[in-house]
């Protein structure tokens, strides 16, 4: 099957400093990419839908100007969360879409101090 | 309303027994897809089956398979002969949308899934 990855998976910041996860599909492009986010012992919250070369399209409730979503290639999409707080900690997952699969990358999990 | 339901949180088997774990859904579109994924401790999503709106018949991968009642929208997962190794979080999922352009992907609440030695 399609592989995605996620850099890094693992991270601890600071509060209020700012940090970027990478998701990319190493063999396939993919014009669509989901930013997820998981709590301890819950499911996957759909964040963004990101798609190249546009805009991202925000979940309602998920603040867009914190959680800056950049797709600029067919294989890469990031997400950069801004002034980072404790309650930010968290488990986020992408995934990308190849015709009617989503393909997952294994995960990051941010822990903000 | 939920578009997927999971109302088992856990679940115990004991190992080599079968376990079947619920899924229900709602959507009103007639073409949409049904998937299950684990989740063990280290996080990531893995993809254990799939189900079409038009299969007819259900999906079967290895000791995996989907007992799928469209009428009752239940998309139930059966795992025969349980391992070990089968013990972590279940996950069923929905895929709505257009096939090729879909945008809308849901979770259910998960199921976590003991298997007793």
């Amino acid at each position: 099957g399609a592989v995605v990855s996620q850099h890094p998976s693992r991270v601890i910041c600071k509060s209020g400093t700012s940090v970027k996860i990478e998701c990319r599909s190493l063999d396939f492009q993919a014009t669509t990419m989901f930013w997820y986010r998981q709590f301890p012992k819950q499911s996957l919250m759909l964040m963004a839908t990101s798609n190249e070369g546009s805009k991202a399209t925000y979940e309602q409730g998920v603040e867009k100007d914190k959680f800056l979503i950049n797709h600029a290639s067919l294989t890469l999409s990031t997400l950069t969360v801004t002034s980072a707080h404790p309650e930010d900690s968290s488990f986020y997952i992408c995934s990308a879409r190849q015709e009617y699969e989503q393909y997952f990358g294994p995960g990051t999990r941010l822990t903000v101090t | 309303a939920q578009k997927i339901t999971q109302t088992q949180p856990g679940m115990f088997v004991q190992e080599k027994e079968a376990v079947t774990l619920d899924c229900t859904y709602d959507t009103s579109d007639q073409s949409y897809g049904l998937f299950w994924y684990k989740q063990p401790s280290s996080g990531e999503m893995i993809f254990l089956i799939y189900q079409g709106s038009y299969d007819e018949q259900n999906a079967t991968e290895g000791r995996y398979s989907l007992n799928f009642q469209k009428a009752r929208k239940s998309a139930n997962l059966v795992i025969s002969a349980s391992q070990l190794g089968d013990s972590a979080m279940y996950f069923c999922a929905m895929r709505e949308g257009v096939l090729y352009n879909f945008n809308k992907f849901y979770f259910g609440s998960g199921t976590k899934l003991n298997v007793k030695p």
